[in-house]
């Protein structure tokens, strides 16, 4: 399964937009990208999920450059409810099971 | 969307006691569940693969006998945590893989804390 690595942290203002970046330079042809997010005690919650080049959705954008070894979340305006964990995986659907390997994730502080 | 729902949201125990947890998938079925668990300020870590009608895939170091995974049907997945111990006080959470239109995204229960005394 391919590994992925993130900073560990990030700080932000409210309004700001936030790019976080993750590499996965053994990504595999069938692996797709997916972003979680984690709030304290909780399970963690899908933000988005991409294959190559651009997805937009209601709440973020994720950018994949064409040899897909790495992808940047895009979260536009962040607000102090944004401050939470992120977490890039990858993995195929429905190779290796379709199993999720989480790496240690991004700690993300909006501050006001 | 599709919802995935563990209970109980937490439970303690006592040292020795045998703990078991709950994961549902409401509105859809999961021939596969995946089940993590989480200590404080660390990341997921996934211990095991749960397969409907067939034994659960271990993920190396994790005691198979420890921590007993029943997968009944396509809606249910069970773990039992055998003889608990303080170091097995943990945050566990469930997964499904949704079907149909949402095949490909991993579905989370909002999980479950264990504490063992």
């Amino acid at each position: 399964l391919a590994k992925t690595t993130q900073p560990i942290s990030m700080d932000s203002y409210e309004g700001q937009e936030v790019n976080i970046t993750c590499s996965h330079n053994n990504i595999a042809t069938n692996d797709y990208i997916t972003w979680y997010q984690q709030f304290p005690s909780q399970g963690p919650r899908f933000i988005i999920q991409g294959y190559k080049t651009k997805v937009t959705n209601e709440v973020a954008s994720l950018f994949i450059p064409a040899d897909r070894k790495s992808s940047t979340l895009s979260l536009p305006r962040v607000s102090l409810s944004d401050t939470a964990v992120y977490y890039c995986l990858v993995g195929g659907i429905y190779n290796q099971g379709g199993k999720l390997i989480f790496g240690q994730g991004t700690e993300l502080s909006v501050k006001p | 969307g599709a919802v995935v729902s563990q209970h109980p949201s937490w439970v303690i125990c006592k040292s020795g006691t045998s703990v078991k947890i709950e994961c549902r998938s409401l509105d859809f079925q999961a021939t596969t569940m995946f089940w993590y668990r989480q200590f404080p300020k660390q990341s997921l870590m996934l211990m095991a693969t749960s397969n409907e009608g067939s034994k659960a895939t271990y993920e190396q170091g994790v005691e198979k006998d420890k921590f007993l995974i029943n997968h009944a049907s396509l809606t249910l997945s069970t773990l039992t945590v055998t003889s608990a111990h303080p170091e097995d006080s943990s945050f566990y959470i469930c997964s499904a893989r949704g079907t149909g239109a949402n095949t490909g995204e991993l579905f989370f229960g909002e999980g479950s804390r264990l504490t063992v005394l």
